[in-house]
């Protein structure tokens, strides 16, 4: 399967604790983005990269959230200092650039996290 | 600031019947508009577009969606509905002119169910 894959699919982790969550996006794609999705809402945008490059942060991403794409591959969001709000399920997705401009997004399958 | 509202919730469809699933945006200039739908356990799926030209825009599955600029809407519509069907819908919007996917606003999404 070559689309965007997300690990772990599933965290449930005590608050306080740290958690960190990968995201790898189809090869060609320079574009990857962070959403958050809460139960009855759609997706929230958190940040995004053009290759390594981190070039816009959300209001959402407090300073416990941290994102990077060191090689302009793979991607991780690090959610520090875990709060019950945190739950949520977070997604990725990947575009090219001309597909970014038109709205064509490729999701990965999520990453639900659970604070307990 | 932009907007996207799915009156709907729920919509219930037996098999074979029409299905239509409401869309309405508000943006500052004109629109780019967006249908993704959620498969249980899958991610997000990009359905079809409107970036300008016909109103009438037909995405994968044999869906389509009606741009109607006037009472700013774009409804989601299938002549024939199928149980595979079955999923959580979402509209989104963006305002032309920004060119990252940072800027595409979800609506909350609209569960269809398609019944035998």
């Amino acid at each position: 399967d070559t689309g965007v894959s997300q690990d772990p699919r599933h965290k449930i982790t005590k608050r306080g604790q740290n958690v960190t969550f990968r995201c790898d996006p189809i090869s060609e794609h320079n574009r990857l983005y962070w959403y958050r999705q809460t139960l009855g809402q759609g997706p929230e945008f958190l940040t995004y990269f053009q290759n390594e490059a981190q070039l816009e942060k959300s209001r959402l991403l407090s300073d416990r959230f941290s994102a990077e794409r060191p090689k302009g591959s793979f991607s991780t969001l690090e959610i520090q200092r875990t709060e019950q709000g945190d739950s949520a399920m977070y997604l990725c997705a990947s575009s090219t650039g001309l597909a970014d401009k038109t709205g064509e997004l490729f999701f990965g399958e999520g990453s639900r996290l659970t604070v307990l | 600031a932009q907007s996207v509202a799915q009156p709907e919730d729920q919509v219930n469809v037996a098999e074979g019947n029409p299905l239509t699933v409401k869309c309405t945006y508000s943006v500052s200039g004109n629109p780019y508009l967006f249908w993704y739908v959620q498969y249980p356990n899958r991610g997000l799926q990009f359905l079809l577009k409107y970036i300008t030209g016909d109103n009438l825009v037909k995405g994968s599955y044999g869906f389509e969606a009606e741009f109607n600029k006037s009472q700013t809407s774009f409804h989601l519509k299938k002549p024939s509905a199928l149980v595979s069907d079955s999923a959580l819908y979402f509209c989104a919007v963006r305002e032309k002119g920004y060119s990252s996917a940072s800027k595409i606003i979800f609506g909350s999404g609209t569960r269809l169910s398609i019944r035998p």
